[in-house]
């Protein structure tokens, strides 16, 4: 089966620019989740869809960014305005609804913010 | 709040030596206890999971893992490690419906042929 799909692989911004991630969970998966890893730093959650709702947004620095899963499959993560500190991967997995499920991991986008 | 701790940070080890990578947690409610593995250049993937059951939890490639309740731990072991298990190895933890789930900081190891 084809895997958790992210784009661009890659971004270098400004700071205060904005920028936006894409990501195409595996089909039928109905939770997905968005990660930030930080270099040494283990996978950090930042907001965790099920379908076009949202189950935990705890750890979203709301202030900037946000993030929206409108028909309940792919999804998008912005940030707006940028800091230095955002500099980081960022990761999207996606699995089948419950606990018990294995989270399936994209490539990442690597964000440098200069 | 949930969190969880990964003391290795970095370990090397010869091949055929033996692993343990210590994973504690700190949850009051029933935990879901998970380890991912990153090798160089790959995505995260799963290595095993406890659930219920047997604490002793065994996964792909000769990796187990034991549930210690009252210690809080979930360590990963392996008798004989091999230069293919240079990798990252995540410890990871969620609440028993599956939000808030929690990644340690990681243990990079690096196994010497």
């Amino acid at each position: 089966e084809a895997g958790v799909a992210q784009s661009p692989r890659y971004k270098i911004i400004e700071k205060r620019q904005s920028v936006a991630f894409w990501c195409n969970p595996i089909s039928g998966h109905a939770t997905l989740y968005w990660y930030q890893q930080i270099l040494g730093q283990g996978p950090k959650l930042l907001i965790q869809f099920q379908n076009n709702g949202v189950v935990d947004d705890s750890q979203l620095p709301k202030d900037r960014f946000s993030a929206e899963r409108l028909k309940g499959v792919d999804s998008t993560l912005k940030i707006q305005p940028a800091k230095l500190e955002d500099s980081a991967v960022y990761l999207c997995a996606s699995s089948l609804t419950g606990a018990a499920y294995e989270q399936f991991f994209g490539p990442g986008t690597r964000l440098t913010v200069l | 709040a949930q969190s969880v701790s990964q003391h290795n940070h970095h370990v090397i080890l010869s091949e055929a030596a033996s692993l343990e990578l210590g994973c504690n947690y700190s949850y009051g409610g029933t935990v879901n206890l998970f380890w991912y593995v990153q090798y160089p250049g790959q995505h995260l993937q799963l290595l095993l999971k406890y659930f219920s059951g047997d604490p002793l939890v065994k996964g792909i490639k000769g990796f187990e893992a034991e549930f210690i309740k009252s210690k809080f731990s979930f360590n990963l072991r392996k008798p004989s490690v091999q230069w293919s298990d240079t990798a990252e190895y995540f410890c990871a933890v969620t609440s028993n419906t599956g939000n808030q789930f929690y990644f340690g900081t990681g243990t990079s190891l690096t196994v010497i042929p």
